[in-house]
């Protein structure tokens, strides 16, 4: 398919654990975005990617949480030491560049038991 | 702090009536409005678009109404279907941000036939 493609669609997970949460945005798209959405609420912002360069990093709620995106397309995002209000829908969105319109994936619905 | 506010949370309406959601901000640099729709498990789909040089846009049955001096701007679902039962989240951007986006918090709109 021609969209972004995030995986896995689910993830359980023991709190204490680590966990790694996958985006395949669209061939070419140089941004890609990350973002956090609770149940019932909007997504939120956590960080920005141009090309392999982390731009914004600000929304990352603690160091706790890693991304990368070391060839400039696909991108993991790893939570280290889960804890239960981590749970929640990790959003992978791309675009072609900054401020073109973003396409997000179905997401990864993260829960922490 | 919610940048964007988005109402009403729910909304019920009856097949062929119109939907308004409205949505309000304070940062002025602002300058790109996006309406996303959010279908059970889906991730967010860009729906229509705004910048602030224009007072309205229309595609289809969704149209934006945008005041920039109340910095204020609503979605208007016309003819509104089964179909369009969804989550509507508002957004902005701002071009020093990279295209980082500011949801508002959605609304549920269920249309009954």
């Amino acid at each position: 398919g021609a969209g972004v493609s995030q995986s896995p669609r689910y993830k359980v997970a023991k709190r204490g654990q680590d966990v790694a949460l996958r985006c395949d945005p669209i061939s070419g798209h140089v941004s890609l975005f990350w973002y956090q959405q609770a149940l019932g609420q909007g997504p939120e912002f956590l960080t920005y990617f141009q090309n392999e360069a982390q731009l914004d990093k600000s929304g990352l709620p603690s160091d706790r949480f890693f991304a990368e995106r070391p060839e400039g397309s696909v991108s993991t995002l790893k939570i280290q030491r889960t804890q239960q209000e981590d749970s929640a829908v990790y959003l992978c969105a791309s675009s072609l560049v900054g401020d073109q319109p973003q396409h997000f994936g179905d997401g990864t619905r993260l829960s922490i038991l | 702090q919610q940048q964007v506010k988005q109402s009403p949370q729910s909304l019920i309406v009856q097949k062929g009536g119109i939907s308004i959601i409205n949505c309000a901000y304070e940062n002025t640099a602002f300058d790109y409005f996006p309406w996303y729709q959010q279908f059970p498990g889906k991730g967010p789909a860009l729906l229509i678009a705004i910048r602030p040089d224009v007072s309205e846009k229309k595609e289809g049955r969704f149209t934006i109404s945008f005041n920039k001096s109340a910095k204020q701007f609503s979605l208007h679902i016309m003819d509104s279907q089964p179909g369009d039962s969804a989550t509507y989240f508002c957004a902005a951007t701002e071009g020093s941000t990279l295209g980082r986006l500011y949801f508002g918090r959605g609304t549920q709109l269920t249309v009954w036939p």
